[in-house]
């Protein structure tokens, strides 16, 4: 089976830097999603990693660790459109996905 | 290019009753999976299919099946509809490659009364 962890909610204001983390137990990984979902909206893709290390898309950023079951998103120069639940997501063999209950960021003026 | 379109939007049923929600997928994509979304919560897996074969199965009662149609489209069923059904269904569709996404309808809203 499979546990995510990521903090129900995070608060920051215009302009600044947010950092998401997400802590997984899995058997079997292959490779860690991160999506946003503004309210009554499907997810949308933000960045994939499979590899230790940062990939860097725009102002989100994205790290993982995979001996620590760790991975983190990055949001740079907040704006107010980031407000919106973040969603870890981890595939493990068989390519299904399982979803952490995401973490609700409010960006504040 | 039209993304993952689902229908309907919107939907309210009764206990005891079925249901039946259809996805369309992204052009060439040939897996569809299909996801519960509760309010506050992360979508829960329901099924996988590709090409038109059960791939995956997530933690869900008999009540609820899929299929996959030979033009890659997908419909989900759910029998004798219980309250605690009443949730955000997603449907999902990707290339089916290492690195690629899935790519995310936005969903059909279901109420049981």
């Amino acid at each position: 089976g499979q546990n995510i962890d990521q903090p129900t909610e995070m608060t920051a204001t215009e302009g600044a830097i947010v950092q998401i983390n997400c802590t997984y137990q899995t058997s079997g990984f292959n490779g860690l999603f991160w999506y946003q979902q503004h309210a009554g909206e499907a997810p949308t893709f933000l960045s994939y990693n499979v590899l230790d290390g940062l990939e860097e898309k725009g102002r989100f950023s994205s790290f993982l660790s995979r001996s620590k079951g760790y991975s983190y998103l990055l949001l740079k120069e907040l704006q107010m459109k980031d407000s919106a639940s973040y969603l870890c997501a981890v595939r493990a063999t068989g390519r299904k996905l399982q979803f952490g209950a995401g973490t609700q960021v409010v960006v504040t003026p | 290019d039209a993304g993952v379109t689902q229908s309907p939007t919107h939907l309210i049923k009764t206990r005891g009753q079925h249901v039946t929600l259809r996805c369309s997928p992204i052009s060439g994509h040939k897996s569809v999976s299909w996801y519960q979304q509760v309010l506050g919560q992360g979508p829960q897996f329901i099924f996988q299919y590709y090409e038109k074969e059960e791939r995956g199965r997530g933690n869900f009662p008999d009540r609820f099946s899929a299929r996959q149609f030979p033009n890659y489209s997908s419909e989900l069923n759910v029998n004798a509809l219980l309250l605690g059904d009443s949730a955000l269904y997603l449907c999902a569709s990707t290339l089916d490659r290492e690195n690629q996404p899935q790519h995310f309808g936005d969903g059909t809203r279901l109420s049981i009364l």
